[in-house]
């Protein structure tokens, strides 16, 4: 079955410091792809950044970055230079089976970061 | 560009009533979703539409929950008869539904069911 684990339920960083958030993932399909999304505590949920499971490099957009290691089947995030914005939860999803019309995502249970002045 | 908009943003019914949502997608995406958030059982797919033909209804939790997409701009959710343990976010959330399937969500309902 797939699944996505994140154990952090929470973290703290200091600002303008790195934070790393853990994701795994289990999925039998050779193709995925892995999502992470961010939740303010305004509500909505933002699409962050993508990575594919045959991209061959990590993927970046901005401050945020994914450090993906197929072979452990993780995909973690890494949030640069911390802002107070950046407070938030974080999401890791994936969507797999690709050989059927399907784009359904299963969603991680959640990581909330909390940034310190 | 708009996003996709829900309505109404805020929802407060007693118990046994009628309770419709509502959801205009982003324009051009192919795929609408439904999800329902709750502190306890976190982010739940519901159920999930493409080209308006609903594809994945298995989070629906009973039959007391149904949902719609009659085009491409506008899906309904609707709770009848509405219970207290219905009170939550939900989430509309659309794709492209190809390339990466990143999904875009609207700002969410809150329901409070008394």
């Amino acid at each position: 079955a797939q699944k996505i684990t994140q154990t952090q339920p929470g973290m703290f960083v200091q600002e303008k410091e790195a934070v790393t958030l853990d994701c795994t993932y289990d999925t039998s399909d050779p193709s995925y792809g892995l999502f992470w999304y961010k939740q303010p505590s305004s509500g909505e949920m933002i699409f962050l950044i993508y990575q594919g499971s045959y991209d061959q490099q990590n993927a970046t957009e901005g401050r945020y970055s994914l450090n993906f290691q197929k072979a452990r089947k993780s995909a973690n995030l890494v949030i640069s230079a911390s802002q107070l914005g950046d407070s938030a939860m974080y999401f890791c999803a994936m969507r797999a089976t690709p050989k059927t019309s399907y784009d359904k995502v299963i969603f991680g249970p959640g990581t909330s970061l909390s940034v310190i002045p | 560009d708009a996003g996709v908009i829900q309505s109404p943003r805020h929802e407060v019914t007693e118990m046994g009533q009628e309770v419709t949502l509502r959801c205009k997608p982003i324009s051009g995406h192919n795929s609408l979703f439904w999800y329902r958030q709750t502190m306890m059982r976190g982010l739940e797919l519901l159920i999930y539409f493409n080209n308006n033909v609903p594809i994945d209804d298995s989070g629906m939790p009973e039959d007391r929950f149904s949902a719609k997409m009659p085009n491409a701009s506008f899906s309904t959710l609707k709770i009848q008869p509405s219970e207290p343990r219905d009170s939550a976010v939900y989430f509309c959330a659309s794709s492209t539904g190809t390339g990466r399937y990143e999904q875009y969500f609207g700002p969410g309902t809150r329901l409070t069911v008394t």
